[in-house]
């Protein structure tokens, strides 16, 4: 099938390790993000989202932590499996609520 | 199955050709929006409808592209006269309302001009 992100940055992570992806953003008045993770062939899928009045939010294993000082948006993925593997793309969005997308990173799960 | 719904889910066509790709929301979704994404890129937004009304255009989005939502439930993202560098996935997302709701991707349309 399709692959996605043939050129993006990639992180390996060993099974049952914990995550952590970035993403700069480049508004600094975007008021809304959003993680998307997106498996080959697929479209992009939602994982959690945060406001930018907060600078932390919780899921289910994934955290995203928003530091607006210096743009910086993370995705924290607890215990990774090999679900997990697939492609991660950060979103951002001011006010129209039209989503500009960051580059993605590509998540590699090994055993 | 109740997501976005994307057709035809792949498409090669000759450069020249006009294509048409179709894509159904989410129901009672007011905002619909059509993205590209090209290998190794996130995806780029296009346009975006709320209800029938096509509120922004990118400037990706040639005079050779068109899009509607004519009663405000699907809406369809045409292509003519095709060039090779058209060549994409094209993703139709959709969400409730305005604000901070996250927008739902269908499995997108991926377009091969050749």
């Amino acid at each position: 099938g399709e692959s996605v992100g043939l050129h993006l940055p990639t992180l390996s992570v060993q099974e049952g390790d914990n995550s952590i992806i970035n993403c700069a953003y480049s508004n600094s008045a975007s008021d809304y993000f959003i993680w998307y993770k997106q498996e080959s062939g697929k479209g992009p899928q939602f994982i959690i989202d945060i406001r930018s009045n907060m600078d932390k939010r919780q899921g289910q294993r994934v955290t995203v932590l928003l530091n607006k000082t210096v743009k910086h948006l993370s995705l924290q993925i607890a215990a990774t499996q090999p679900g997990d593997s697939a492609v991660y793309f950060c979103a951002e969005t001011y006010n129209t609520d039209k989503l500009i997308f960051g580059t993605g990173t590509r998540l590699q799960v090994f055993p | 199955d109740t997501g976005v719904s994307q057709d035809p889910r792949h498409k090669i066509t000759k450069r020249g050709q006009n294509v048409t790709f179709r894509c159904d929301p989410i129901s009672e979704h007011n905002r619909l929006y059509w993205y590209r994404q090209t290998l190794g890129q996130g995806p780029e937004f296009l346009t975006y409808f709320q209800n029938e009304a096509q509120l922004e255009k990118s400037r990706l989005l040639s005079d050779r592209f068109s899009a509607e939502r004519p009663k405000g439930s699907f809406s369809t993202l045409e292509i003519q006269r095709t060039e090779q560098g058209d060549s994409a996935m094209y993703l139709c997302a959709s969400s409730p309302r305005q604000g901070e709701t996250e927008a739902f991707f269908g499995q997108g349309t991926r377009l091969t001009v050749v």
